[in-house]
């Protein structure tokens, strides 16, 4: 299985500054010959169920704000949060998609500084 | 709008079966582009995705390994929705149970619609 960790568990972050959540594969989910990094993000705040933000690494949701971004490929990820806004406080998971089963972060609680 | 809404018991005897189902609307269970998920979260397991289903003629089914003897998801294109049993329940299975919809493929890819959960209980 590919195990999905995430950096750090807890991230204190003023409001308007910026947020990086980092996400690490213990193998790559980049397929050669899709050119494509199989990993998807996302929002979960409490009570609620989890919200997509990001898959194929960086391509945003239709509907998400764009201070939410993707990067990375092979087996480092990161999502940032260029401005944090005060409803942006949640945990976020990683998710890879490239081999079955599919797995999941260990998730990152997001706080207000 | 897109929706999808569970129902089901919150409570299970060990050693009996979950039953939950969720109901589509806005979308349809028979689609050519959509599959439909069920998903657990917990303290101790975190996310784990348990298996899907999609319209092929006739149905496609996949499960997870670790439950694959115990599970079975259903559709229902009369009532539009799916459902998922899970026999011989034990406690370490007390989790909140999602529905939820991916784009149809041979990965089984991101999931961008959810249920509102259930919190199952396994308890005597």
């Amino acid at each position: 299985d590919i195990v999905m960790t995430q950096s750090p568990d807890s991230l204190p972050v003023s409001l308007g500054e910026r947020a990086t959540i980092n996400c690490k594969s213990s193998q790559s989910v980049l397929s050669s010959s899709r050119n494509k990094n199989f990993l998807g993000w996302y929002q979960q705040k409490p009570g609620q169920p989890p919200k997509l933000l990001i898959y194929w690494a960086s391509t945003r949701e239709s509907g998400v704000p764009d201070r939410f971004s993707g990067s990375g490929s092979g087996t480092d990820f990161t999502l940032t949060i260029s401005s944090l806004q005060a409803e942006d406080v949640a945990v976020y998971y990683c998710q890879q998609y490239y081999s079955r089963p599919i797995t999941f972060g260990q998730g990152t609680r997001l706080e207000i500084k | 709008q897109v929706q999808l809404q569970q129902s089901g018991p919150g409570l299970v005897k060990p050693s009996q079966t979950l039953s939950l189902t969720c109901a589509i609307s806005g979308d349809n269970v028979s689609s050519n582009s959509a599959a439909w998920n069920w998903i657990r979260q917990s303290p101790s397991r975190g996310l784990e995705w348990l298996g899907r289903t999609y319209y092929r003629s006739p149905w496609f089914n996949e499960y997870t390994a670790s439950v694959k003897s115990r599970i079975t998801i259903n559709a229902d294109t009369s009532k539009n929705q799916f459902s998922l049993q899970l026999t011989s329940v034990t406690p370490d299975e007390t989790a909140v149970y999602y529905c939820a919809r991916s784009v149809r493929g041979f990965t089984i890819n991101w999931f961008d619609l959810w249920g509102q959960g259930t919190l199952v209980t396994v308890s005597s």
